[in-house]
């Protein structure tokens, strides 16, 4: 399957400063990658989805500008975390889908970035 | 809303057994639906998917059924062993690309 790489994989940061997290795909394009958020022993709760050259969709209930979504090329999307606070603290976890792939529609996670706001 | 509801939240087989984890969504204009393995604090892994046009999908132990009236599928697996043991997550696709995730089922085997 296709390669996503997350970077971070970890990052502790403290309370009110802001964390970037990379997304990129590495062996294919994607036009649109997702970021889901997961706490402990829970489900994957999508966060935004991120269209290449446009503004990113955010779901219900999550804070655009708290959770700023960059994706300035077809391999890569960034989430910052802005002014982050303990409750941020969860598992971010990336996926991406090949821009020419109209057939399988799979795709396929990046490793994830456990955050700790300290 | 879009909602993908998946049972049990826990299963437990005897190696060799088989196990059935099933799904509902809600949105019938979902089209395709994977299921993903997830190993603790590791990525989730596509494990096998089906589309909407297909009934029923095998690779090796594992198969996954669908029931497009009811809104149903389900995910198959034979002969388990201690090595699937892991969380499985199905989840329902959109026209739009957009996975809603069930909640998870976390399976373990006992050797």
């Amino acid at each position: 399957g296709a390669v996503v790489s997350q970077h971070p994989s970890r990052v502790i940061c403290k309370s009110g400063t802001s964390v970037k997290i990379e997304c990129r795909s590495l062996d294919f394009q994607a036009t649109t990658m997702f970021w889901y958020r997961q706490f402990p022993k829970q489900s994957l709760m999508l966060m935004a989805t991120s269209n290449e050259g446009s503004k990113a969709t955010y779901e219900q209930g999550v804070e655009k500008d708290k959770f700023l979504i960059n994706h300035a090329s077809l391999t890569l999307s960034t989430l910052t975390v802005t002014s982050a606070h303990p409750e941020d603290s969860s598992f971010y976890i990336c996926s991406a889908r090949e821009a020419t792939d109209r057939v399988t529609l799979s795709a396929f996670f990046g490793q994830g970035t456990r955050l700790t706001v300290v | 809303g879009e909602n993908v509801e998946q049972h049990p939240s826990t299963l437990s087989v005897q190696e060799g057994d088989s196990a059935v984890i099933k799904c509902t969504y809600s949105d019938s204009a979902s089209n395709y639906f994977p299921w993903y393995k997830q190993e603790l604090g590791k990525r989730p892994q596509l494990i096998i998917d089906i589309r909407s046009n297909v009934g029923e999908k095998k690779d090796q132990r594992i198969a996954v059924t669908l029931n497009k009236t009811a809104k149903h599928f389900s995910l198959h697996i034979t002969e388990t062993q201690p090595e699937d043991s892991a969380v499985y997550f199905c989840a329902a696709t959109l026209g739009t690309y957009k996975y809603i995730f069930g909640t998870g089922t976390r399976l373990k085997v006992l050797a």
